[in-house]
């Protein structure tokens, strides 16, 4: 079976530029979440959606970020516009959902903002 | 003070060697605990659950100690594939977020 799947894998772009990062979760999974992973801050929870549904988007670090899920096989990240300190590992993870359930993550996004 | 606390390292081993570590969490209703691993420049992958009797997973084996708060991970005889950084995670029962440490670099020598 197919992982979860993300793309581009690696993005490098000018700051101020429109930056979209992309999921396609597991087949069947109702649950997902974007992280972002630097150094200094290790693996950070951006925003958590259920069925479609964005459930908690607390970790946005600003209205730059936004992101939408539109249907269950589909997710982005958008960030508009990008900025050096944006510079990061973004992944997407999903899982089935319920109490005790492993989130799977998909390669990541290596962004680079110069 | 942060939800999940782990010693960076890295520790550095020779094969074959046991190598062992922990993790502590501040949140004393957590209710799930696993190690994730993560290689160089890839995605986290979990490694195991943690439960509450300890459980074995070949050459892993994970501890949790509920009164005091911590997780450990312990491996025996190690590879060189082994290399890699493990995380400890932590998740409330009635919460979807998993609060991830920031991981104990493992480096296994020939």
């Amino acid at each position: 079976d197919a992982g979860v799947i993300q793309s581009p894998r690696h993005e490098v772009t000018e700051m101020g530029q429109e930056v979209t990062l992309r999921c396609k979760p597991i087949s069947g999974h109702n649950s997902l979440f974007w992280y972002r992973q630097t150094m200094m801050r290790g693996l950070e929870l951006l925003i958590y959606f259920n069925n479609n549904v964005p459930i908690d988007d607390s970790g946005m670090p600003e209205d730059r970020f936004s992101a939408k899920m539109p249907n269950a096989s589909f997710s982005t990240l958008k960030i508009q516009p990008s900025e050096p300190r944006d510079s990061a590992v973004y992944f997407c993870a999903s899982s089935l959902g319920g109490a005790v359930d492993t989130q799977y993550f998909g390669p990541g996004t290596r962004l680079t903002v110069l | 003070r942060k939800e999940v606390e782990q010693d960076p390292g890295p520790f550095n081993v020779p094969e074959g060697a046991t190598v062992a570590f922990n993790c502590t969490y501040s949140n004393s209703a957590s209710q799930s605990f696993f190690w994730y691993r993560q290689d160089c420049r890839k995605e986290p992958k979990l490694l195991m659950s943690v439960y509450s009797s300890g459980n074995e997973d070949g050459r892993f084996t994970a501890q949790l100690n509920r009164a005091s708060q911590y997780i450990s991970l312990l491996i025996r005889d190690s590879k060189l594939s082994d290399s890699a950084t493990y995380l400890c995670v932590v998740k409330s029962s009635n919460d979807y977020k998993l609060s991830f440490g920031a991981g104990t670099t493992v480096t296994v020598r020939a």
